[in-house]
């Protein structure tokens, strides 16, 4: 069945960086476009962007356009997203989440990555 | 960028009543583009429905959804307890993408 891992939590400072990895299994890496999501405590939903991972393209929304990478390795099925110059509001549940197509909606999801970003 | 308004905030029901979810969007979002999620605490997201009106595999038929250009619509026919959840409506045909502020269905 398709499953998508995410990395465990993360404790940041503010103005570092942070690396979130979600690894793919169940169905072929490369036919699905990944996105990511994240969801401040008791908020709703944002998407972040999305990337192919058959060619490595990306697509990011404006407000995060200068600190956001994401990036994947096809060898072991996993995509990241990194975001830079952490600031508090940034605290935060990050989810991957694949869509089949690029203009798709999410049917699969990760469990989710609590990063926290506090002095 | 297309921004997504859910009405209403809250819905307090009893199992087997019927809800009923808005989602009303800034600009006209084709029918093809838009998509229903449910979320528990401490999950991830669940697709629910796409499309306005299809359902996505494994959903029971008691999710439904309808509607078109600036306004849609989620039905849950009769209330099951583990339907108590917030629902995100979102469209996925422009970028960015974006989500609807949800609606909570909670115990009455």
């Amino acid at each position: 069945q398709v499953q998508l891992v995410q990395s465990g939590a993360e404790v940041k400072k503010p103005g570092a960086s942070v690396k979130v990895s979600c690894k793919a299994s169940g169905y072929t890496f490369t036919t699905y476009s990944m996105h990511w999501v994240r969801q401040a405590p008791g908020q709703g939903l944002e998407w972040l962007g999305v990337i192919n991972p058959s060619g490595g393209s990306t697509s990011y929304a404006q407000n995060f356009q200068d600190r956001i990478t994401m990036t994947r390795d096809t060898s072991t099925s996993t995509v990241y997203m990194a975001l830079s110059t952490l600031r508090s509001e940034d605290t935060a549940v990050y989810f991957c989440a694949r869509s089949w197509q690029l203009l798709s909606p999410f049917d699969n999801w990760g469990q989710g990555t609590l990063v926290t970003v506090s002095s | 960028e297309i921004v997504l308004t859910q009405s209403p905030g809250t819905l307090s029901l009893s199992p087997g009543e019927r809800a009923t979810l808005s989602c009303r969007a800034s600009q006209s979002v084709s029918s093809s583009y838009l998509a229903w999620y449910q979320q528990k605490p401490g999950q991830a997201p669940r697709l629910l429905i796409y499309s306005t009106s299809s359902r996505a595999t494994g959903i029971p038929d008691r999710f439904s959804g309808s509607g078109s250009g600036t306004d849609f619509t989620l039905t849950i026919s009769r209330l099951e307890p583990e339907d108590f959840a917030v629902y995100y409506c979102q469209q996925y045909g422009s970028s960015p993408r974006t989500f609807g502020p949800g609606t909570k269905v909670d115990l009455k």
